[in-house]
């Protein structure tokens, strides 16, 4: 199993460009999350999703979109770029029972200049 | 609002000691409490869950309970430099879909 995977790694983005975090996972977790990280901050909850086709607010929203099609696939989709996004990205799943741990993956660390 | 709070540190301890790791959350109605570990540019790594008054044990970990006082703590025995990380508090408040609100982390480094 691979667990959480994340792409890409880092990327640079230019004021106003767009750009989608692709996430996937292999644990066939009904529960999805995305997270951003900022320099000394914990993780901010910015959508999940409790199954295909299901998606919600979190606690930042603001310029992001997502989608679930699929259990195994949750992207984040930025539109127009702005240096407030600057931030490191961590995607988590968990299974069905409320209690099961979040795994994450290995996160985005995205620039916005 | 719903809040958890952490001293950010850093935490200092010598090799060998005890470190002490506290978080207050504000949602009274919160029911279950985790502590991850993230080492510097990784991602966070779930070490421990508490979801009763008192302790619990594993290994050198230790987390406490106090939902009166809300307030989680995380002890650390026999510290070893590779204990040094940052650790985040997370409380999963009410609703059913499970979602957690995290601390900031306390950032502890252990000296050899």
């Amino acid at each position: 199993n691979a667990g959480v995977t994340q792409t890409p790694k880092f990327r640079i983005l230019k004021i106003g460009q767009s750009m989608t975090l692709q996430c996937t996972q292999d644990m066939n977790h009904n529960y999805m999350y995305w997270y951003r990280q900022d320099p000394g901050m914990g993780l901010k909850l910015i959508y999940y999703s409790v199954g295909a086709g299901i998606t919600d607010k979190g606690e930042v929203p603001n310029g992001y979109n997502v989608s679930r099609s699929t259990t195994e696939d949750f992207p984040l989709r930025l539109e127009l770029a702005a240096p407030s996004q600057t931030s490191v990205y961590f995607c988590a799943s968990r299974g069905q029972v409320l209690n099961n741990e979040q795994f994450f993956g290995p996160g985005t660390r995205l620039t916005v200049l | 609002q719903k809040e958890v709070e952490q001293n950010s540190g850093p935490l200092s301890v010598p090799e060998g000691a005890i470190a002490s790791l506290n978080c207050t959350y504000s949602d009274r109605g919160s029911q279950s409490f985790f502590w991850y570990r993230q080492y510097s540019g990784k991602s966070p790594e779930l070490i421990m869950s508490i979801y009763s008054n008192g302790d619990k044990e594993d290994g050198r970990f230790t987390a406490q309970l106090n939902k009166a006082s809300q307030y989680v703590s995380l002890l650390i025995r026999d510290s070893q430099p590779s204990d040094s990380a940052t650790y985040l508090c997370a409380v999963r408040y009410g609703g059913s879909q499970g979602n957690l609100i995290f601390g900031k982390g306390t950032k502890l480094s252990v000296k050899p």
